[in-house]
């Protein structure tokens, strides 16, 4: 089956300690995004990339870093620096992007981080 | 900034009735779209709406867009125990009119909706 997998499902980590969460799609996506949802609350939109070796900010995109060496996979580094990286973690993908209409996302189950 | 916010935050129902969630948002949009988000998982698209639309189906869903307002409404008929989520509005936002979007989605704080059986 196609689709999103992201892991782990559940990550603790100190603070002070950089983490990489994985994100992998078999889709044959161009585009990836990863969001943040903290409790009640929406989506934000951390980074997003169109094209394999491209990648833009965010709205939140502070304290966060990305890569898109190849096509299948967008992971996402939490850093020391990100102030309050407590949250849910939501990778997503679609099949392009930069046009005129944008086609519909299709998410991971999660990454939840949990720092102390 | 958040673009699109949902009404109600939170809708409780019995099984077989229906519900109606309302999205207002504040500018010009390329499409807008429903997710649903069982609790602890990723979303779900449901349903897209561009924004030369007014109403659009799919099964129990309906969904209406008046770009006039600014709004959108999800309508779930004859609802079931297992439509209990979280339903999200989404908005694909124009730059200028008929511009191009960049793969951005602004999405609203959500819905929670309860069926009870």
């Amino acid at each position: 089956d196609g689709g999103i997998t992201q892991s782990p499902k559940y990550l603790f980590r100190k603070e002070g300690q950089n983490v990489t969460l994985s994100c992998e799609q078999n889709l044959n996506h161009d585009a990836m995004y990863w969001y943040r949802q903290d409790p009640g609350q929406g989506l934000r939109l951390i980074y997003y990339s169109q094209i394999v070796n491209d990648f833009q900010k965010g709205d939140i995109a502070e304290g966060y870093s990305v890569s898109r060496e190849k096509k299948e996979s967008f992971p996402l580094t939490v850093t020391s620096a990100q102030k309050n990286p407590t949250a849910f973690y939501l990778c997503a993908s679609s099949i392009r992007s930069g046009t005129r209409y944008n086609s519909p996302l299709h998410f991971g189950n999660g990454t939840r981080l949990t720092v102390t | 900034s958040q673009q699109g916010e949902e009404d109600p935050q939170a809708l409780s129902i019995q099984e077989g009735e229906n519900a109606t969630m309302n999205c207002s948002y504040k500018t010009s949009i390329n499409n807008l779209q429903w997710y649903r988000q069982n609790s602890g998982r990723g979303l779900v698209h449901l349903i897209l709406i561009r924004s030369n639309e007014r109403e659009k189906h799919s099964g129990r869903l309906r969904v209406t867009l008046d770009t006039s307002k600014k709004s959108s409404s999800l309508l779930i008929t004859a609802s079931r125990e297992a439509d209990t989520a979280s339903y999200f509005c989404a908005t694909d936002d124009a730059p200028n009119a008929g511009g191009t979007s960049y793969g951005k989605l602004t999405f609203g704080q959500g819905t929670i909706l309860t069926v009870h059986p």
